[in-house]
């Protein structure tokens, strides 16, 4: 079975820094894909940005990377010029490629603490 | 465009009662998953619907149950309750047949069992 693990239950940075965030996953799966899902007290959970495994290159949405290392089976997300708004609980994701609409198997998560 | 609807927002039940929470896919999907987030915890994968029919499963009793409509909400239907199932319940929609791969999440129903 897949597990993703985030070893950083808590975060914080100041504004206007960047900030990395960790998520290791275990998989014996050569394709899929990993998310990073932002939730914020509203509790509605919002996609942040998506990779797919057999893409080398890394994601970027605007100001927010994955550093994604297959080999090591390991995906962070990099916020830059953090800002009050991105204050929130965010979900590293896994889920298989083959199939239709397949489960998401979510990390525990890390809070994220943006100090003015 | 109404993106993934859910009903109630909030809900107090007691123990042994039976709870059913709704759901409305975003315009365009077909797939209904449901997932339970415990409390600091991240979401847990109960089942998945397309074209009416339970798809794929997750570790939970047969407590729970689902049903799909023909205009593809769900329901979400939790028997014989227990404390241990307070927690935000929250529904995904997705296209079957995109090559999106995302699963957009609405704004869950908070469940509490006293």
């Amino acid at each position: 079975a897949q597990t993703v693990t985030q070893s950083q239950p808590e975060m914080s940075v100041q504004e206007a820094e960047t900030v990395t965030l960790s998520c290791t996953y275990d998989t014996s799966e050569s394709d899929y894909y990993l998310f990073w899902y932002k939730q914020p007290p509203s509790r509605q959970m919002i996609l942040v940005i998506r990779q797919e495994a057999y893409k080398q290159q890394n994601a970027t949405e605007n100001r927010f990377s994955v550093n994604f290392q297959k080999a090591a089976k390991s995906f962070s997300l990099k916020i830059s010029d953090s800002q009050l708004g991105d204050a929130a609980m965010y979900f590293c994701a896994y889920r298989r490629s083959q199939g239709g609409s397949e489960k998401l198997v979510f990390g525990k998560g890390t809070k994220l603490t943006v100090n003015p | 465009d109404a993106g993934v609807t859910q009903s109630p927002t909030h809900l107090i039940k007691t123990r042994g009662q039976q709870v059913t929470l709704r759901c409305s896919p975003k315009s365009g999907h077909d797939t209904v998953s449901w997932y339970q987030q415990a409390l600091g915890q991240g979401p847990q994968f109960i089942f998945q619907y397309y074209e009416e029919e339970e798809r794929q499963r997750g570790n939970f009793p047969d407590r729970f149950s689902g049903h799909q409509f023909p205009n593809y909400s769900s329901e979400l239907n939790v028997n014989a309750l227990l404390l241990g199932d307070s927690a935000l319940y929250l529904c995904a929609s997705s296209p079957r047949t995109s090559g999106s791969h995302e699963q957009f999440f609405g704004p869950g129903t908070r469940l509490t069992v006293l």
